[in-house]
Protein backbone atom coordinates (compact mmCIF):
# COMPACT_ATOMS: atom_id res chain seq x y z
CA UNK A 1 0.00 0.00 0.00
CA UNK A 2 1.25 3.43 -0.99
CA UNK A 3 1.43 5.98 1.56
CA UNK A 4 2.48 9.38 2.45
CA UNK A 5 3.30 10.38 5.90
CA UNK A 6 3.35 13.87 6.76
CA UNK A 7 5.27 15.14 9.73
CA UNK A 8 4.78 17.04 12.14
CA UNK A 9 0.89 16.69 12.52
CA UNK A 10 0.80 19.86 13.84
CA UNK A 11 2.92 23.10 14.34
CA UNK A 12 2.22 26.10 16.44
CA UNK A 13 4.92 29.28 16.16
CA UNK A 14 5.40 32.81 16.43
CA UNK A 15 4.92 34.78 13.13
CA UNK A 16 8.65 35.82 12.14
CA UNK A 17 9.96 32.44 12.57
CA UNK A 18 10.84 29.52 10.22
CA UNK A 19 9.64 26.19 9.69
CA UNK A 20 9.75 22.80 7.35
CA UNK A 21 7.45 20.68 7.26
CA UNK A 22 7.77 17.17 6.06
CA UNK A 23 6.02 14.33 3.73
CA UNK A 24 7.95 11.03 3.15
CA UNK A 25 7.12 7.63 1.24
CA UNK A 26 9.04 4.24 0.85
CA UNK A 27 7.90 4.15 -2.95
CA UNK A 28 8.77 6.34 -6.16
CA UNK A 29 6.49 9.12 -8.00
CA UNK A 30 6.29 10.08 -10.65
CA UNK A 31 4.98 14.14 -9.37
CA UNK A 32 4.33 15.26 -5.96
CA UNK A 33 1.98 18.36 -5.02
CA UNK A 34 1.41 20.60 -2.01
CA UNK A 35 -2.03 22.03 -1.22
CA UNK A 36 -3.15 24.67 1.40
CA UNK A 37 -6.28 24.41 2.99
CA UNK A 38 -7.71 27.28 5.29
CA UNK A 39 -10.75 26.40 7.82
CA UNK A 40 -13.73 25.51 5.85
CA UNK A 41 -12.67 25.70 2.68
CA UNK A 42 -11.52 23.12 -0.10
CA UNK A 43 -7.34 22.59 -0.01
CA UNK A 44 -6.11 24.73 -2.99
CA UNK A 45 -2.88 23.21 -5.33
CA UNK A 46 0.18 25.52 -4.19
CA UNK A 47 3.02 23.78 -6.42
CA UNK A 48 3.62 20.36 -8.12
CA UNK A 49 7.34 19.04 -8.12
CA UNK A 50 8.30 16.38 -10.70
CA UNK A 51 11.78 16.23 -10.87
CA UNK A 52 13.95 14.81 -8.25
CA UNK A 53 15.96 17.14 -6.39
CA UNK A 54 13.69 20.33 -7.96
CA UNK A 55 13.65 23.03 -5.55
CA UNK A 56 10.11 25.36 -6.34
CA UNK A 57 10.31 28.93 -4.31
CA UNK A 58 6.87 30.47 -4.18
CA UNK A 59 7.18 33.86 -2.49
CA UNK A 60 8.33 32.75 0.99
CA UNK A 61 7.75 29.25 0.75
CA UNK A 62 9.81 26.88 -0.57
CA UNK A 63 9.59 23.59 -2.04
CA UNK A 64 11.96 20.46 -2.27
CA UNK A 65 11.38 17.11 -4.19
CA UNK A 66 13.94 14.79 -2.52
CA UNK A 67 16.46 12.90 -5.16
CA UNK A 68 15.05 9.52 -5.19
CA UNK A 69 11.46 11.30 -5.44
CA UNK A 70 10.01 9.27 -2.35
CA UNK A 71 9.78 13.08 -0.32
CA UNK A 72 9.12 16.13 -0.33
CA UNK A 73 10.11 19.35 1.97
CA UNK A 74 7.92 22.57 2.43
CA UNK A 75 10.39 25.46 4.42
CA UNK A 76 8.30 28.46 5.30
CA UNK A 77 10.74 31.37 5.77
CA UNK A 78 9.44 34.36 8.81
CA UNK A 79 5.93 32.77 9.03
CA UNK A 80 3.15 35.06 8.82
CA UNK A 81 -0.15 34.58 10.39
CA UNK A 82 -1.86 33.96 6.77
CA UNK A 83 0.28 31.28 6.45
CA UNK A 84 -1.77 29.43 8.72
CA UNK A 85 -3.62 26.33 7.42
CA UNK A 86 -3.92 22.79 6.67
CA UNK A 87 -0.70 21.91 4.72
CA UNK A 88 -1.12 18.45 2.46
CA UNK A 89 0.97 16.68 0.27
CA UNK A 90 -0.42 14.29 -2.48
CA UNK A 91 1.37 12.28 -5.16
CA UNK A 92 -0.21 10.48 -8.53
CA UNK A 93 -1.77 7.04 -7.64
CA UNK A 94 -2.76 6.30 -11.39
CA UNK A 95 -3.68 8.29 -14.06
CA UNK A 96 -6.66 9.42 -12.65
CA UNK A 97 -5.68 9.61 -8.67
CA UNK A 98 -3.74 11.08 -6.16
CA UNK A 99 -3.39 9.55 -2.86
CA UNK A 100 -2.83 12.32 0.09
CA UNK A 101 -1.32 12.51 3.40
CA UNK A 102 -2.73 13.38 6.74
CA UNK A 103 -1.63 16.61 6.43
CA UNK A 104 0.21 19.74 8.78
CA UNK A 105 -1.81 21.85 10.65
CA UNK A 106 -0.04 24.97 10.84
CA UNK A 107 -0.74 28.04 13.18
CA UNK A 108 1.47 31.36 13.04
CA UNK A 109 0.48 33.38 16.25
CA UNK A 110 0.79 36.87 15.56
CA UNK B 1 -12.39 32.66 -12.21
CA UNK B 2 -12.83 28.78 -12.56
CA UNK B 3 -14.22 27.28 -9.83
CA UNK B 4 -15.97 23.96 -8.46
CA UNK B 5 -19.48 24.58 -6.95
CA UNK B 6 -21.09 22.66 -4.90
CA UNK B 7 -24.55 23.77 -3.79
CA UNK B 8 -24.75 23.86 -0.35
CA UNK B 9 -22.24 24.82 2.42
CA UNK B 10 -24.15 23.05 5.33
CA UNK B 11 -26.71 20.90 5.08
CA UNK B 12 -28.75 18.70 8.46
CA UNK B 13 -30.58 16.00 7.39
CA UNK B 14 -32.25 13.13 9.59
CA UNK B 15 -31.35 9.81 9.56
CA UNK B 16 -32.66 7.23 6.80
CA UNK B 17 -33.08 10.82 4.48
CA UNK B 18 -32.01 10.35 0.85
CA UNK B 19 -29.21 13.06 0.66
CA UNK B 20 -28.24 14.45 -2.44
CA UNK B 21 -24.63 16.41 -2.74
CA UNK B 22 -24.00 18.78 -5.74
CA UNK B 23 -20.61 19.71 -7.64
CA UNK B 24 -20.29 21.86 -10.58
CA UNK B 25 -17.54 22.74 -12.35
CA UNK B 26 -16.79 25.00 -15.83
CA UNK B 27 -13.31 23.90 -16.93
CA UNK B 28 -14.09 21.39 -18.76
CA UNK B 29 -12.44 19.15 -16.45
CA UNK B 30 -12.75 14.84 -17.64
CA UNK B 31 -12.44 13.78 -13.94
CA UNK B 32 -14.18 14.70 -11.19
CA UNK B 33 -13.97 13.40 -7.73
CA UNK B 34 -15.57 12.83 -4.48
CA UNK B 35 -13.99 12.89 -0.82
CA UNK B 36 -14.78 13.22 2.60
CA UNK B 37 -12.52 14.77 5.07
CA UNK B 38 -12.37 13.42 8.55
CA UNK B 39 -10.07 14.97 11.39
CA UNK B 40 -7.47 12.64 11.90
CA UNK B 41 -8.14 10.55 8.54
CA UNK B 42 -7.39 12.79 6.05
CA UNK B 43 -9.08 12.92 2.90
CA UNK B 44 -11.02 9.65 1.92
CA UNK B 45 -11.84 8.94 -1.81
CA UNK B 46 -15.61 7.82 -2.15
CA UNK B 47 -15.95 7.71 -5.87
CA UNK B 48 -14.76 9.37 -8.42
CA UNK B 49 -15.47 9.41 -12.51
CA UNK B 50 -13.28 9.90 -15.56
CA UNK B 51 -15.67 10.37 -18.22
CA UNK B 52 -19.62 11.29 -18.64
CA UNK B 53 -21.83 8.26 -17.11
CA UNK B 54 -18.22 6.18 -15.86
CA UNK B 55 -18.15 5.91 -12.04
CA UNK B 56 -15.32 4.10 -10.07
CA UNK B 57 -15.50 2.81 -6.38
CA UNK B 58 -12.82 4.44 -4.41
CA UNK B 59 -11.68 3.88 -0.79
CA UNK B 60 -14.99 4.26 1.07
CA UNK B 61 -17.92 3.76 -1.20
CA UNK B 62 -20.38 2.11 0.86
CA UNK B 63 -23.46 3.81 1.31
CA UNK B 64 -22.59 6.04 -1.59
CA UNK B 65 -23.64 6.42 -4.95
CA UNK B 66 -22.65 8.91 -8.00
CA UNK B 67 -24.10 10.20 -11.03
CA UNK B 68 -22.76 11.66 -13.95
CA UNK B 69 -25.54 12.56 -16.61
CA UNK B 70 -23.74 15.72 -18.01
CA UNK B 71 -19.52 16.23 -18.00
CA UNK B 72 -19.51 19.38 -15.39
CA UNK B 73 -21.89 17.76 -13.03
CA UNK B 74 -21.03 15.36 -10.58
CA UNK B 75 -24.00 14.28 -7.90
CA UNK B 76 -23.24 12.22 -4.62
CA UNK B 77 -26.11 10.51 -3.49
CA UNK B 78 -26.25 9.00 0.36
CA UNK B 79 -28.79 6.65 0.33
CA UNK B 80 -29.96 6.48 3.42
CA UNK B 81 -28.12 8.76 5.53
CA UNK B 82 -26.78 7.72 8.70
CA UNK B 83 -24.37 9.36 11.57
CA UNK B 84 -21.38 7.95 10.59
CA UNK B 85 -21.58 9.95 7.68
CA UNK B 86 -21.55 13.45 9.57
CA UNK B 87 -18.33 14.33 7.55
CA UNK B 88 -17.08 17.35 5.28
CA UNK B 89 -17.49 16.46 1.95
CA UNK B 90 -15.52 17.62 -0.67
CA UNK B 91 -15.93 17.69 -4.49
CA UNK B 92 -13.10 17.84 -6.70
CA UNK B 93 -12.18 18.25 -11.02
CA UNK B 94 -8.78 17.66 -12.68
CA UNK B 95 -8.03 17.27 -16.42
CA UNK B 96 -7.43 13.79 -17.83
CA UNK B 97 -4.31 13.15 -15.60
CA UNK B 98 -4.04 14.03 -12.12
CA UNK B 99 -0.67 15.80 -12.96
CA UNK B 100 -2.40 19.47 -12.91
CA UNK B 101 -4.03 19.13 -10.06
CA UNK B 102 -7.17 19.29 -8.37
CA UNK B 103 -9.40 21.75 -7.85
CA UNK B 104 -11.78 21.62 -5.24
CA UNK B 105 -14.86 23.16 -3.81
CA UNK B 106 -15.43 24.51 -0.98
CA UNK B 107 -16.99 21.71 0.68
CA UNK B 108 -20.21 20.56 2.15
CA UNK B 109 -20.37 20.19 5.82
CA UNK B 110 -22.96 17.57 6.06
CA UNK B 111 -24.61 16.75 9.72
CA UNK B 112 -26.51 14.01 10.30
CA UNK B 113 -29.06 13.58 13.56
Amino acid sequence: TQLLEQSPQFLSIQEGENLTVYCNSSSVFSSLQWYRQEPGEGPVLLVTVVTGGEVKKLKRLTFQFGDARKDSSLHITAAQPGDTGLYLCAASRSNYQLIWGAGTKLIIKP
Amino acid sequence: DVKVTQSSRYLVKRTGEKVFLECVQDMDHENMFWYRQDPGLGLRLIYFSYDVKMKEKGDIPEGYSVSREKKERFSLILESASTNQTSMYLCASSKRTGFYGYTFGSGTRLTVV
